[in-house]
């Protein structure tokens, strides 16, 4: 069954704590991407890679880190610097950065106290 | 940069009557998406335009894709309870994928 996975579903941390949120994907697609959603506002571009080993920011970086040493894998670091973290954080892939359509992972719900 | 704006933020119908949701973009694009989430899910993909003045037909859904590039609207015909959720356009530009802040639909039965 092919997709993309994210996990958990919900997230609580204590603020000041990194936390590192999943995303898996066995689509075979070069590119992932973060999205931030919070509500009443679109999707909010955090970081994007269009190969492994290799990534760019997005509109709201800051706070953030990622990684891509596999195809299938790109995890997201929400530190302590992220101001206010507390958001549904969306993971999705794409055959490449063109004009693509994008498939999303389930999400995760991220609350810090 | 490169700015999608939708109008509007929410919408409420009655079963049965349509409903239209319009997407401006900022910049000339080379396309747009559309997506739906529904209440608690993620975002998936309906459509894609690519050309000026096209027009796509789902069932119900009519997508339009302005003459000069920079407008889009979806509209949906007899609405139904399996309508409600949040519509996003997508406009690709300048290497780019923007997403518009969205039209939250919900349906009175």
């Amino acid at each position: 069954d092919g997709g993309i996975t994210q996990s958990p579903k919900y997230l609580f941390r204590k603020e000041g704590q990194n936390v590192t949120l999943s995303c898996e994907q066995n689509l075979n697609h070069d590119a992932m991407y973060w999205y931030r959603q919070d509500p009443g506002q679109g999707l909010r571009l955090i970081y994007y890679s269009q190969i492994v080993n290799d990534f760019q920011k997005g509109d709201i970086a800051e706070g953030y880190s990622v990684s891509r040493e596999k195809k299938e894998s790109f995890p997201l670091t929400v530190t302590s610097a992220q101001k206010n973290p507390t958001a549904f954080y969306l993971c999705a892939s794409s055959p490449g950065t063109g004009d693509y359509e994008q498939y999303f992972g389930p999400g995760t719900r991220l609350t810090v106290t | 940069g490169q700015q999608v704006m939708q109008i509007p933020q929410y919408q409420h119908v009655q079963e049965g009557e349509d409903f239209t949701t319009y997407c401006n973009s900022s910049t000339t694009l080379s396309n747009i998406q559309w997506y739906k989430q529904r209440p608690g899910g993620h975002p998936v993909f309906l459509i894609q335009l690519v050309k000026s003045g096209e027009v796509k037909k789902q069932k119900r859904l009519t997508f339009q894709f302005g003459e000069a590039k920079k407008n889009s609207s979806l509209h949906i015909t007899a609405t139904q309870t399996t309508d409600v959720g949040t519509y996003f356009c997508a406009g690709f530009g300048n290497e780019k994928l923007t997403f518009g802040t969205g039209t939250r639909l919900t349906i009175i039965p």
